[in-house]
């Protein structure tokens, strides 16, 4: 039984640079999160998708970031023009949709560090 | 603005003691509630869920929830020092996704 993964689980940037990010959910897994987490804060949501549609947006989701899931299987979430303030370990997470009470399960994350 | 609380410790307790954990949270429409254990450095694990008013237990772990006072509560029987970790407290809004408190730090002393 794989988990939810995620590559790369670290990146270093310069400010300014694009930087993409890969998810791959639980094989039978059809709702997919995105959310960012700080230095002593709990996770804070920012997108998610139900199969291929993004239902959902935080307004912490500038313009500078977007994310997909084609054909409902793995999401990417891109960042443009990275600035420092988006350091931080981006997660994501996989939940069913039938038979739960929407456990949400995280992969292990991607550390971005914008220099 | 939907909130969860957390007391951010540290909460220091000697092996083999019970740690108590506790949340508050602000929506009284909120449903389900989670409990997440994360290591420094790592993501985020579920260690239990729930629904129903009252206890639920799942090995050395209690979940208790209380919803006409809005809290929930996590008890760690016979804490081992590998149990030292942040705990997250979250719940479930309407849309799906988790709202998470800022988690308290737990120490256990050998």
């Amino acid at each position: 039984d794989t988990g939810v993964s995620q590559d790369p689980r670290h990146k270093i940037t310069k400010r300014g640079q694009n930087v993409t990010f890969r998810c791959d959910p639980i094989s039978e897994h059809n709702r997919l999160y995105w959310y960012r987490q700080t230095l002593g804060q709990g996770p804070e949501f920012l997108t998610y998708f139900q199969n291929e549609a993004q239902l959902e947006k935080s307004r912490l989701l500038s313009d500078r970031f977007s994310a997909e899931r084609p054909k409902g299987s793995f999401s990417t979430l891109e960042i443009q023009r990275t600035e420092q303030g988006d350091s931080a370990m981006y997660l994501c997470a996989s939940s069913p949709t039938s038979g739960s009470y929407n456990e949400q399960f995280f992969g292990p994350g991607t550390r971005l560090t914008v220099l | 603005q939907k909130e969860v609380e957390q007391n951010s410790g540290p909460l220091s307790v000697p092996e083999g003691a019970i740690a108590s954990l506790n949340c508050t949270y602000s929506d009284r429409g909120s449903q389900s509630f989670f409990w997440y254990r994360q290591y420094s450095g790592k993501s985020p694990e579920l260690i239990m869920f729930i629904y129903s008013n009252g206890d639920k237990e799942d090995g050395r772990f209690t979940a208790q929830l209380n919803k006409a006072s809005q809290y929930v509560s996590l008890l760690i029987r016979d804490s081992q020092p590998s149990d030292s970790a942040t705990y997250l407290c979250a719940v479930i809004d309407s849309s799906y996704k988790l709202i998470f408190g800022s988690g308290t730090r737990l120490l256990v002393r050998p």
